[in-house]
C-alpha cells in the first residue's frame, strides 16, 4: 500500500525567502505526482503534475522534481509571498485514478 | 474552463434526514471522484465513477450512496448518517487522455446533528 509523507508539516518563513517542501513515497511505481494548494476551509487547487516519464515541471514561481527511483519530490517556490501561505499537499497516483495524499505542510510566510 | 462546482456549499443535517450532494463538471472529463476530508487531515478517496461506471468504492459505509447520471454529473446520496461523518466532501473529475491531472471543486461542508 502507497505511503506519502511530508516534511516539515508546518514551515514559517518571511517574506521573499526561497523554500522546498519535500514529499516522500513509498511505492515507486506511479503512474504520476501531483501538488496541490488548499486555503483554510476550500478545494484543493491544482500546481502542478508531474507525469512519471518527466523529472520536473515548472509554473511560474513553482518547481516540481521528480525522483521515482528514490521516491521523492520536492516542491519550490522563489521569493515567497503572504498570499503564498496556505497548505500544499502531495499527491501520488498509482493507478492512474487513485491519490493518495501526504499529510500537508502548513506554510505561513510572514509579511 | 478548470471548474468543477459543487452544491451546497453547507449542509445541516439530522441523523434521520436524507440529503444529497451535487457536483457538476462541464469539462468533458470521464472521470469523477468523491472524496472525504476531516478537519487537519488529507482528502480520502471514496468513490471513483471512470466513463459513469463505478470502478472503485473504498469500503465506504451503505448510508453513503454515489450516483453518476451522466459523464457531467455526479451525486452522492446521504441517509442516516453519523456525526462522525462530519467533514468537508469534496468532488474531482480527471480525464485520462490528459494524465488523470485532477481537479477539485470547493467542497461541501456537512455537519451531521
Amino acid at each position: 500500500k502507497q505511503e506519502v509523507t511530508q516534511i516539515p508539516a508546518a514551515l514559517s518563513v518571511p517574506e521573499g525567502e526561497n523554500l522546498v517542501l519535500n514529499c516522500s513515497f513509498t511505492d515507486s511505481a506511479i503512474y504520476n505526482l501531483q501538488w496541490f494548494r488548499q486555503d483554510p476551509g476550500k478545494g484543493l487547487t491544482s500546481l502542478l503534475l508531474i507525469q512519471s516519464s518527466q523529472r520536473e515541471q515548472t509554473s511560474g514561481r513553482l518547481n516540481a522534481s521528480l525522483d521515482k527511483s528514490s521516491g521523492r519530490s520536492t516542491l519550490y517556490i522563489a521569493a515567497s509571498q503572504p498570499g503564498d501561505s496556505a497548505t500544499y499537499l502531495c499527491a501520488v497516483d498509482n493507478a492512474g485514478n487513485m491519490l493518495t495524499f501526504g499529510g500537508g505542510t502548513r506554510l505561513m510566510v510572514k509579511p | 474552463d478548470t471548474e468543477v462546482t459543487q452544491t451546497p456549499k453547507h449542509l445541516v443535517m439530522g441523523m434521520t434526514n436524507k440529503k444529497s450532494l451535487k457536483c457538476e463538471q462541464h469539462m468533458g472529463h470521464r472521470a469523477m471522484y468523491w472524496y472525504k476530508q476531516k478537519a487537519k487531515k488529507p482528502p480520502e478517496l471514496m468513490f471513483v465513477y471512470s466513463y459513469e461506471k463505478l470502478s472503485i468504492n473504498e469500503s465506504v459505509p451503505s448510508r453513503f450512496s454515489p450516483e453518476c447520471p451522466n459523464s457531467s454529473l455526479l451525486n452522492l446520496h446521504l441517509h442516516a448518517l453519523q456525526p462522525e461523518d462530519s467533514a468537508l466532501y469534496l468532488c474531482a473529475s480527471s480525464q485520462p487522455a490528459d494524465g488523470y491531472e485532477q481537479y477539485f471543486g470547493p467542497g461541501t461542508r456537512l455537519t451531521v446533528t
